[in-house]
């Protein structure tokens, strides 16, 4: 799987946009990006996944650059429930294999 | 929605107890996972099924040893706990769709 690079920590205020960058240049073309956050003391939680387009759902926005080395998490609105740390991974999707988690980045929004 | 369930959110052994972590799923998922979770070490992957019966190394598999002998159920055995075996354990299942999801986690302390 190709590595990832996140910064350790970001901030952000809340009610603004909270953009998380990461850094995948040794990415490979059937690799997808995944992203999935930690809230303090529970299991982490999947966000958002994409492959080539960018993608929406409920939660965030996923913004993949054309030539895919980086890729961008958006919280449109974050709020304080955002402070986590947020993981982003790239692998196959292959039957029986694993998600690695690296350091992921720290969230932390305040008021 | 998804539900892990882990069967203890704290427990406390003794030092060369025979330890068992219990997880289930209710969403018929082929492939489930056991991590453990440091200060400092991020998420690190134990052992992970892909199947009834079927097991596979992670990154950290000394000290453990796993059994699933029915779909749902994914369990995680210390065959003699150590100290440095204090940790936060999670369990999680993936869907069809390649997403992970977490249980609330095990906190163990090895005494």
């Amino acid at each position: 799987d190709a590595k990832t690079t996140q910064p350790t920590s970001m901030d952000c205020a809340e009610g603004r946009a909270a953009n998380l960058p990461c850094n995948h240049s040794t990415i490979s073309g059937n690799e997808y990006v995944y992203w999935y956050r930690q809230i303090h003391s529970q299991g982490p939680q999947y966000i958002i996944h994409g492959l080539k387009n960018n993608e929406t759902n409920e939660m965030a926005s996923l913004i993949i650059t054309e030539d895919r080395k980086s890729s961008t998490l958006i919280l449109p609105h974050a709020t304080l429930r955002d402070t986590a740390v947020y993981y982003c991974i790239v692998r196959l999707n292959q039957a029986g294999t694993a998600l690695i988690f690296g350091k992921g980045t720290t969230l932390s929004v305040s008021s | 929605d998804v539900k892990v369930t882990q069967s203890s959110r704290y427990l406390v052994k003794r030092t060369g107890e025979k330890v068992f972590l219990e997880c289930v799923q209710d969403m018929d998922h082929e492939n489930m996972f056991w991590y453990r979770q440091d200060p400092g070490l991020g998420l690190r992957l134990i052992y992970f099924s892909y199947d009834v019966k079927m097991k596979e190394k992670g990154d950290i598999p000394e000290g453990y040893s796993v059994s699933r002998e029915k779909k749902e159920r994914f369990s995680l055995i210390l065959e003699s706990a150590s100290t440095n075996q204090t940790s936060m354990y999670l369990c999680a299942s993936r869907t069809t769709d390649e997403k992970l999801f977490f249980g609330s986690g095990t906190q163990l302390s090895v005494l």
